[in-house]
C-alpha cells in the first residue's frame, strides 16, 4: 500500500517550454502533497505545498508563477514548470500524505529528472 | 536555519558492522520522527519512524532509538549489508499544523563487503 506515482521519470526539454510533472497517489487519497526539489548529493528542498481544492503553498524564494501547481482531486497534484531555463534543471519529488486512520505517512513519488537545454 | 541536524554526512562499514546515524532537533513540538532511505536515482522510501512515546522502535534490523531530554534520535542499522548502502534522510514533523516535515541533510552509507 501508500504507492505514490510520478509521470514522467525524466523529460528533456528545451529553453523556454514548459514541462507538466504529475503526481498520483495510488492506494489512498491525499489532501496534501508536496513538491520537492532536490540537487545532487542534497537534502530534499521543499519548493510547495499542494493542498486538494485550494491554492498551493510555496516555500519563500519558490516563484509561483514559474512553478505552477494544481491539485485537482484527491489523488493528483500537478508541477508545471513555466519558460523553463537550464538552472530548472534538476530532480523533482512529490510526496503524499497519508493520514487515514490517524496514521501520518509521507510517501515520495520516484522523482522525475528534468533537462532543460 | 536547519530545523534537524543529521551526522554524520557520509560513513563508510564494513558488512556485517553496525551503521548508527545521529538527528538533533530544537523544537519540542515536534511529535513524529520517521527515517527515510533513498537510493540514486529513486525517490526516498519511508523506513521507520517513530513517536516520543517510546525510547526505542525496532523493524528487523533497522531500530530507532529516541531521546526527548536530549532531543536527539538515532538510526541503528545492524548486521548492515552492501545493499543497504544508500542516502538516509531523518526527518520530524508537527502533526495538524500543516504536516510539514523538516528533512535532515542526509547521510552517505556505503557498506564494503
Amino acid at each position: 500500500g501508500a504507492v505514490v506515482s510520478q509521470h514522467p521519470s525524466w523529460v528533456i526539454c528545451k529553453s523556454g517550454t514548459s514541462v507538466k510533472i504529475e503526481c498520483r497517489s495510488l492506494d489512498f487519497q491525499a489532501t496534501t502533497m508536496f513538491w520537492y526539489r532536490q540537487f545532487p548529493k542534497q537534502s530534499l528542498m521543499l519548493m510547495a505545498t499542494s493542498n486538494e481544492g485550494s491554492k498551493a503553498t510555496y516555500e519563500q524564494g519558490v516563484e509561483k508563477d514559474k512553478f505552477l501547481i494544481n491539485h485537482a482531486s484527491l489523488t493528483l497534484s500537478t508541477l508545471t514548470v513555466t519558460s523553463a531555463h537550464p538552472e530548472d534543471s534538476s530532480f523533482y519529488i512529490c510526496s503524499a500524505l497519508d493520514l487515514a486512520g490517524g496514521k501520518l505517512g509521507q510517501y515520495f513519488g520516484p522523482g522525475t529528472r528534468l533537462t532543460v537545454t | 536555519q536547519q530545523q534537524v541536524k543529521q551526522s554524520p554526512q557520509s560513513l563508510i562499514v564494513q558488512k556485517g558492522g553496525i551503521s548508527i546515524i545521529n538527528c538533533a532537533y530544537e523544537n519540542t513540538a515536534f511529535d513524529y520522527f520517521p527515517w527515510y532511505q533513498q537510493f540514486p536515482g529513486k525517490g526516498p522510501a519511508l523506513l521507520i519512524a517513530i513517536r516520543p512515546d517510546v525510547s526505542e522502535k525496532k523493524e528487523g534490523r533497522f531500530t530507532i532509538s529516541f531521546n526527548k531530554s536530549a532531543k536527539q534520535f538515532s538510526l541503528h542499522i545492524m548486521d548492515s549489508q552492501p545493499g543497504d548502502s544508500a542516502t538516509y534522510f531523518c526527518a520530524a514533523t508537527i502533526p495538524n499544523t500543516g504536516n510539514q516535515f523538516y528533512f535532515g541533510t542526509g547521510t552517505s552509507l556505503t557498506v564494503i563487503p
